[in-house]
């Protein structure tokens, strides 16, 4: 069955130290890549999106993420983290490139950011 | 504000009743899917609707089922709860044939708990 991965289930770190989640799928095909985040009593935002082009994405808040094909892995990165970064991190993935809305998410990566 | 809207936010049901949970896309979104998160995991994805029709469904029994009505809406039911369909439903929004119609845009979920 077509599956995520994510690496890490609770990453805890200070303020201004650097961020990697890991993220692996099982689909060998095309694929669209995407990294959501959900803050504490708040709803899925997109962070960042890989449909095609270059492999070095970056999204919102200062997060990229940089798709290596070769891996099967979308690795979420940031440079230094704030305590707002503090929330559920998911990596997802839709095989193929049809409109299915299908998603399959990975399990989550709980990140607390100390002060 | 997420632009989806759900409803009711949290409900609490007994086994083998009937639940029906409502979703408002986004303003200009055509596509409406739905997911579960049960506690500690990702969402996974229930099933789609477009043009009122189901047009995608992931491994979910036939006592989840739900519709679409002409100004985008969209209900999910599900029937005969059991203790295991206690989780968080979330309702997704897309624009069909778009460029990025995998974007998705999700609301603040229902939360329901089957005792």
């Amino acid at each position: 069955a077509q599956s995520v991965s994510q690496h890490n289930h609770h990453v805890i770190l200070s303020e201004a130290a650097s961020l990697e989640l890991g993220c692996n799928y099982s689909y060998g095909g095309t694929v669209n890549l995407f990294w959501y985040v959900q803050y504490p009593g708040q709803h899925l935002q997109l962070l960042l999106k890989y449909f095609s082009g270059d492999p070095l994405v970056k999204g919102i808040k200062g997060f990229e993420a940089e798709f290596i094909k070769s891996k099967f892995s979308f690795n979420l990165r940031k440079p230094s983290v704030q305590w707002s970064d503090t929330a559920e991190y998911f990596c997802a993935v839709i095989h193929g490139s049809s409109n299915t809305g299908k998603l399959i998410f990975g399990q989550g990566t709980t990140l607390q950011v100390k002060p | 504000d997420a632009g989806v809207t759900q409803s009711p936010t949290h409900l609490i049901k007994t086994r083998g009743q009937q639940v029906t949970l409502r979703c408002s896309p986004k303003s200009g979104h055509d596509t409406v899917s739905w997911y579960q998160q049960a506690l500690g995991q990702g969402p996974q994805f229930i099933f789609q609707y477009y043009e009122e029709e189901e047009r995608q469904r992931g491994n979910f029994p036939d006592r989840f089922s739900g519709h679409q009505f002409p100004n985008y809406s969209s209900e999910l039911n599900v029937n005969a709860l059991l203790l295991g369909d206690s989780a968080l439903y979330l309702c997704a929004s897309s624009l069909w044939g778009a460029s990025g119609a995998n974007v998705l845009t999700f609301g603040a979920g229902s939360r329901l708990t089957v005792l």
